[in-house]
């Protein structure tokens, strides 16, 4: 089974701010995706990679196969992009495992 | 974009109840739909892997007795939580895919159970 470790748990930034949330698993994968979960508890798939960069508005993912690492920066931070962003692994025709997530929360 | 509505958003029923949980894909056709539970504070954990026409797979400790996985057509899965006792208050959250193996995730907005 794979390992997702998430870090850091907690990260409290400046609005500005450019934001790094790292991600390891233990087992080769197919894909990893970066999710964003609201208050609310609603999620919103962010990226899904298989190698490389992926660049979306402020958003950048980058993961290293080899090294089994993936990370989801925040450039200009706002307070708007203040949630729970969790790392999952897997995909296909199987469920993902989750990282338990990192809570941002970006202060005016 | 592609869309995947989960309903109810939230439910409270008495113990011993049964709840519906139904999870659409609105534009797409739904190949994989997978069922995830959340505790407060906790990760997300699947529950099951349903493919259209067949059988759920449930993830090891997860009684398919008790959460009855349906999905009948390609655009709808149900997940039932019989006789609901007050440690199935959770969260519940549906996740949606096409068929190809790069087909993106689509995830629905979740429901809270809670069961007094």
């Amino acid at each position: 089974k794979n390992e997702v470790e998430q870090s850091p748990q907690n990260l409290t930034a400046q609005e500005g701010e450019f934001i790094t949330i790292n991600c390891s698993y233990s087992v080769g994968i197919s894909a990893l995706h970066w999710l964003q979960q609201h208050p609310g508890g609603g999620i919103v798939s962010l990226f899904m990679l298989s190698s490389g960069k992926k660049k979306h508005g402020r958003l950048i993912a980058t993961i290293n196969i080899q090294e089994k690492h993936s990370s989801l920066h925040i450039t200009a931070s706002h307070p708007r992009d203040s949630a729970v962003y969790i790392c999952a692994v897997g995909g296909g025709a199987d469920g993902l495992t989750f990282g338990k997530g990192t809570h941002l929360i970006i202060q005016p | 974009g592609a869309v995947v509505s989960q309903h109810p958003s939230w439910v409270i029923c008495k113990s011993g109840t049964s709840v519906k949980i139904e999870c659409r894909s609105l534009d797409f056709q739904a190949t994989t739909m997978f069922w995830y539970r959340q505790f407060p504070k906790q990760s997300l954990m699947l529950m099951a892997t349903s493919n259209e026409g067949s059988k759920a797979t449930y993830e090891q400790g997860v009684e398919k007795d008790k959460f009855l996985i349906n999905h009948a057509s390609l655009t709808l899965s149900t997940l039932t939580v019989t006789s609901a006792h007050p440690e199935d208050s959770s969260f519940y959250i549906c996740s949606a895919k096409g068929k190809l193996w790069y087909s993106p995730l689509h995830f629905g907005n979740g429901t809270r159970l809670t069961v007094t």
